[in-house]
């Protein structure tokens, strides 16, 4: 069982909708993280949430974290194929070690 | 800016060999860690180490062993490759541990037991 669960495992879109993925768990988190992995490439940090209920935007990109710390979204509005990529959320359970969930592999077709 | 370097990219073993990922980082960062990704599993830690001199276990350590003698490098040793260590792997750093720092991740080595 994963620390972290993250939902959808995949998801498939056009370019220029709206999605929305998610990150739980039944564990309280100090702050959860939100990463894009590329193909080849190592996971690059997106967001850090630090207090329960915050909302932070990056872009089109929407993070919220949930008010009891336990879980977290990501909305893209308008995806294009650039957003393309693995979705990875994080925290960490004691302040040695980071956990990461399985992730979200997302498509974006033009 | 090298940021975190990692080599090979690409390694094929077979069982029972030994061989030594290698990590390096050029941001003076304290904190440098191993990760393996499988498919459906995510990333899982295996070491990581706090500073000079000090490491200990992450989630799965068993088959690996590490050591850290300067701040720059991070090794990853494979005593005796099994197939079940097919995977890619990840080594990453952090300016120090803390759940709300950013880490940076090397490119990934790819390793192949057969």
């Amino acid at each position: 069982t994963q620390l972290l669960e993250q939902s959808p495992q995949f998801l498939s879109i056009q370019e220029g909708e709206n999605l929305t993925v998610y990150c739980n768990s039944s564990s309280v988190f100090s702050s959860l993280q939100w990463y894009r992995q590329e193909p080849g490439e190592g996971p690059v940090l997106l967001v850090t949430v630090v207090t329960g209920g915050e909302v932070k935007k990056l872009k089109r990109l929407t993070f919220q974290f949930g008010d009891a710390r336990k879980d977290s979204s990501l909305h893209i509005t308008a995806a294009q194929p650039g957003d393309t990529g693995l979705y990875l959320c994080a925290g960490a359970p004691s302040n040695n070690d980071m956990r990461f969930g399985a992730g979200t592999r997302l498509t974006v077709k033009p | 800016n090298a940021g975190v370097t990692q080599t090979p990219k690409f390694q094929v073993l077979k069982t029972g060999q030994s061989m030594t990922l290698q990590c390096a980082q050029d941001m003076n960062h304290e904190y440098m860690s191993w990760y393996r990704q499988d498919p459906g599993m995510g990333l899982r830690l295996i070491h990581y180490s706090v500073g000079a001199g000090i490491t200990d276990q992450g989630e799965v350590p068993n088959g690996y062993n590490v050591s850290r003698s300067t701040t720059e490098d991070f090794p990853l040793r494979l005593l005796s490759a099994a197939p079940s260590q097919t995977s890619v792997y990840f080594c990453a750093s952090k300016t120090r541990q803390g759940w709300n720092t950013e880490a940076f991740f090397g490119q990934g080595t790819r390793l192949t037991v057969v």
